[in-house]
């Protein structure tokens, strides 16, 4: 079962343009993270939102999370060729699971 | 700190064949994880340890066991690989137990073709 929808799934975009990511549920979640995975790596950890309606800003990326909890989105700022990777969404439930979602891939070309 | 650990990197197998992927961390984390991740399905949770001597079902549980072998170590075992475990196998650890606050920490992974 696949909880967590991304769109899009891919994304090439040229440096300096701005761009969203959305992760999307039916379910309701405690917490949702967000992680970018470089090919060859394991996923790393950018940001935890926890209350419906918060927003997180880490430099140059923003990140919601839906009122309702159920949904949150990334946006990226000026994006750079360092921006570049895999973006997972993971949703945590009350059963103590996290399910990630199905993944956007970046390419910011220089 | 080298962090998670997992081997072997790559391998291959017949159909039938069994193996064993190993995992370590030496962050001292109670917690411990194996995913399975496949193009367009993000990553799947298999098992998990919430401790030392516990380990329960995931999402995707079926033609895998798991062992912790103590706090550092945590083995993944397929006794009859299919084609369709042909995937990447990722390790994670966390502190505290999972809970919505944790960050899971990953290995680099291994890249696991089933012919």
């Amino acid at each position: 079962t696949q909880l967590l929808e991304q769109s899009p799934q891919f994304l090439s975009i040229q440096e300096g343009e701005n761009l969203t990511v959305y992760c999307n549920s039916s379910s309701v979640f405690s917490s949702l993270q967000w992680y970018r995975q470089e090919p060859g790596e394991g996923p790393v950890l950018l940001v935890t939102v926890v209350t419906g309606g918060e927003v997180k800003k880490l430099k140059r990326l923003t990140f919601q999370f839906g009122d309702a909890r159920k949904d949150s989105s990334l946006h990226i700022t000026a994006a750079q060729p360092g921006d570049t990777g895999l973006y997972l969404c993971a949703g945590a439930t009350t059963g103590n699971q996290f399910y990630f979602g199905t993944g956007t891939s970046l390419t910011v070309i220089p | 700190n080298a962090g998670v650990t997992q081997t072997p990197k790559f391998q291959v197998l017949k159909t039938g064949q069994s193996m064993t992927l190993q995992c370590a961390q030496d962050m001292n984390h109670n917690s411990m994880y194996w995913y399975r991740q496949d193009p367009g399905m993000g990553l799947r949770l298999i098992y998990y340890s919430a401790s030392e001597g516990t380990t329960d079902k995931g999402e995707v549980p079926n033609g895998y066991n798991v062992s912790r072998l103590n706090k550092r170590e945590f083995s993944l075992r397929l006794e009859s690989a299919a084609p369709s475990q042909t995937s990447v196998y990722f390790c994670a650890s966390s502190e505290p137990p999972l809970s919505y606050y944790n960050e899971q920490f990953f290995g680099p992974g291994t890249r696991l073709t089933v012919l």
